[in-house]
């Protein structure tokens, strides 16, 4: 298997745009994360889904942040507006079981520059 | 929500040395998860455990789940092991949370 697949690797970008982040899960897992990185608050949890429903969104910071996943093979995580404090590292993890007591497979990143 | 405090937050060892890495948190959880990020930002679960003790080569991981205390141990520590270290744990203990993560240890091992 490919692991976590993410695009794009980098994305530069500038306050206001658009921005729009994807992942492909490893095939067959039932779980999927977004993650967030930066060198002040560390890694955060965003949202996660079981079977493509979203079950926790409560880390994504604001109305600014929505995240979908329209099928099994497929998320995605999109910034409108986008603002330089938004910059970042995100990563996506799948996971074969449902919530959080499975081994997550993390892919390897997107960093988001917003200038 | 779980607090979870993990120490070091820095250490650097001479090649060969034994390591232990310490994870705390508040609430009790159904498992805790170990995590390796290399300099190049790649990130690696290196354990899940809900109790007990696991070992995969070199890499040792322990729990004890009444002190809510988990540590990762390293023998015979080698440069390729430097690394951040991660824990870990439900937000709120379940299995149906997100998670909440440690800071990280930064470990370098000098050759």
């Amino acid at each position: 298997d490919a692991g976590v697949i993410q695009s794009p690797r980098h994305e530069v970008t500038e306050m206001g745009q658009e921005v729009t982040l994807r992942c492909k899960p490893i095939s067959g897992h039932n779980s999927l994360f977004w993650y967030r990185q930066t060198m002040m608050r560390g890694l955060e949890l965003l949202i996660y889904f079981n079977n493509n429903v979203p079950i926790d969104d409560s880390g994504m910071p604001e109305d600014r942040f929505s995240a979908k996943m329209p099928n099994a093979s497929f998320s995605t995580l999109k910034i409108q507006p986008s603002e330089p404090r938004d910059s970042a590292v995100y990563f996506c993890a799948s996971s074969l079981r449902t919530g959080t007591s499975g081994t997550q497979y993390f892919g390897p990143g997107t960093r988001l520059t917003v200038l | 929500k779980n607090e979870v405090e993990q120490s070091p937050q820095n250490l650097t060892a001479q090649e060969g040395e034994f390591i232990t890495i310490n994870c705390s948190y508040s609430v009790g959880i159904s498992a805790l998860h170990w995590l390796q990020q290399h300099p190049g930002g790649g990130i690696v679960s290196l354990f899940m455990l809900s109790s007990g003790k696991k070992k995969h080569g070199r890499l040792i991981a322990t729990i004890n789940i009444q002190e809510k205390h988990s540590s990762l141990h390293i023998t015979a520590s080698h440069p390729r092991d430097s690394a951040v270290y991660i824990c870990a744990v439900p937000n709120s203990g379940g299995g149906a949370d997100g998670l909440t993560f440690g800071k990280g240890t930064h470990l370098i091992i000098q050759p």
